[in-house]
């Protein structure tokens, strides 16, 4: 089966700018996650959705972070206004039937 | 709360040397154990899973064992090559309701020289 896309692999913004990265999962996965992964440190849960429905979000900043999935199948990220913090790599996953996750490559964010 | 607690990098070792990296774990329940592994401008990816007590998780000469009394799942491999530089991700699961949220420790960084 084909794996998780994301895109874009590189975004350099302005601090204050807006950015949104986008995630295609595997077909027929219900379970969707984005990750954070701050340069050493290991990834942290953003946001999970169920088909359309959002499971957890506690972690997610929504003063600034969006993110939504359309029809239970693409999902986007979207950050306004970005800060210097922010700065990272997204990552988007799906649960598998045994348990564990196939992440995408992820999208390396730089907010200068 | 979970949480995990890996050894600090960077771990530099010579090819065919001993690899030992360490991990011990909170959680609430039982949880599931991972080592997930990232190569350099790639995607993480699973390198091996146990999911009860006593458990081995073995992969490309990698093995871990779920160590329940004392809460660690220590990855270790007999003789690791150039190809296994990478960082490393110990993490867990604990299983119940539609919450199958992975928790990662902060990784560690292994280089192998030839």
């Amino acid at each position: 089966e084909a794996g998780v896309a994301q895109s874009p692999r590189y975004k350099i913004i302005e601090k204050r700018q807006s950015v949104a990265f986008w995630c295609n999962p595997i077909s027929g996965h219900a379970t969707l996650y984005w990750y954070q992964q701050i340069l050493g440190q290991g990834p942290k849960l953003l946001i999970q959705f169920q088909n359309n429905g959002v499971v957890d979000d506690s972690q997610l900043p929504k003063d600034r972070f969006s993110a939504e999935r359309l029809k239970g199948v693409d999902s986007t990220l979207k950050i306004q206004p970005a800060k210097l913090e922010d700065s990272a790599v997204y990552l988007c996953a799906n649960l598998q039937g045994w348990g564990g996750y196939t992440f995408g490559s992820g999208t390396r964010l730089t907010v200068v | 709360g979970d949480s995990v607690t890996q050894m600090e990098g960077p771990v530099t070792l010579s090819e065919e040397a001993f690899l030992t990296i360490n991990c011990t774990y909170t959680a609430t329940g039982y949880p599931s154990l991972f080592w997930y592994v990232q190569y350099p401008g790639e995607g993480l990816q699973l390198l091996l899973k146990a999911t009860k007590a006593d458990d081995k998780g073995s992969n490309k000469g990698f093995e871990a064992t779920y160590r329940k009394e004392t809460t660690s799942f220590h990855l270790e491999k007999g003789s690791v090559q150039v190809s296994d530089s990478a960082v490393y991700f110990c993490a867990l699961r604990v299983s119940g309701g539609s919450n199958y949220k992975l928790t990662f420790g902060k990784g560690t960084l292994l280089t192998v020289n030839p």
